[in-house]
């Protein structure tokens, strides 16, 4: 696709219910991130994919939160027994390179998760 | 303790007037600078990056400065226009990171006609 694709755009679920939340990065990238983004917030990096390996996962809030990427490509977020806190934007970036630092990331519109 | 500050939650400037934003931060030792902006609703846009050991970059009307001695970067949009209004966020990336970003909670900018 022309850029990062995530879905759904929004997602409201009940207390205690499991999610996930898809990525489709940019064809080609082999570095994939997600942030997530409270409301007057900057984006909070939680995980980073170097292809289909997690290369850092140290944003990763507790062991509710796990993704995965098996084919280097498409990213799914999962989210277990769901609390109200987890209630935010969960934004998806992709970059062409393994050098991540030194180049642009490409954001997708985010998926606005609403734990009620 | 680690932080990034960005100037003032909210900018309010006159159409054809020159925006400077700026993004303070301690205890960190970035390798890059990078300059984002957000329209609500959606993801962030890159706009700019900035190596440690550069001063200056432009692009158009923008401009971006990288200080770090001061520990600090200024953002200006030149000619701003009602078209520019939106929250602009800087970024920083860590020397040895993995190019991970770590944001400032970002600054709003309105531009009045």
């Amino acid at each position: 696709g022309a850029g990062v694709s995530q879905t759904p755009s929004n997602k409201v679920t009940e207390k205690g219910k499991y999610v996930e939340l898809r990525c489709d990065p940019i064809s080609g990238h082999t570095a994939l991130y997600w942030y997530r983004q409270s409301l007057g917030q900057g984006p909070e990096f939680l995980i980073y994919f170097q292809g289909t390996g997690a290369a850092d996962d140290s944003g990763l809030p507790n062991d509710r939160f796990f993704a995965v990427r098996p084919e280097g490509s498409v990213s799914t977020l999962k989210i277990q027994r769901t609390e109200r806190g987890d209630s935010a934007v969960y934004l998806c970036a992709s970059s062409p390179s393994r050098q991540g630092a030194s180049t642009e990331a490409f954001f997708g519109q985010g998926t606005r998760l609403t734990v009620v | 303790s680690q932080k990034i500050e960005q100037n003032s939650e909210a900018l309010n400037i006159q159409e054809g007037k020159t925006a400077t934003l700026t993004c303070n931060y301690t205890n960190y030792s970035p390798a890059y600078l990078q300059w984002y902006r957000q329209d609500p609703g959606r993801g962030p846009v890159f706009l700019l990056l900035i190596r440690e050991n550069e001063k200056e970059k432009r692009k158009e009307r923008l401009k971006v400065t990288f200080d770090t001695t001061l520990k600090q970067s200024l953002f200006h949009i030149t000619a701003s226009q009602p078209a520019d209004s939106a929250t602009y966020l800087c970024a920083l990336v860590m020397r040895g990171s993995q190019g991970n970003l770590i944001f400032g909670k970002g600054t709003k900018l309105s531009v009045k006609p």
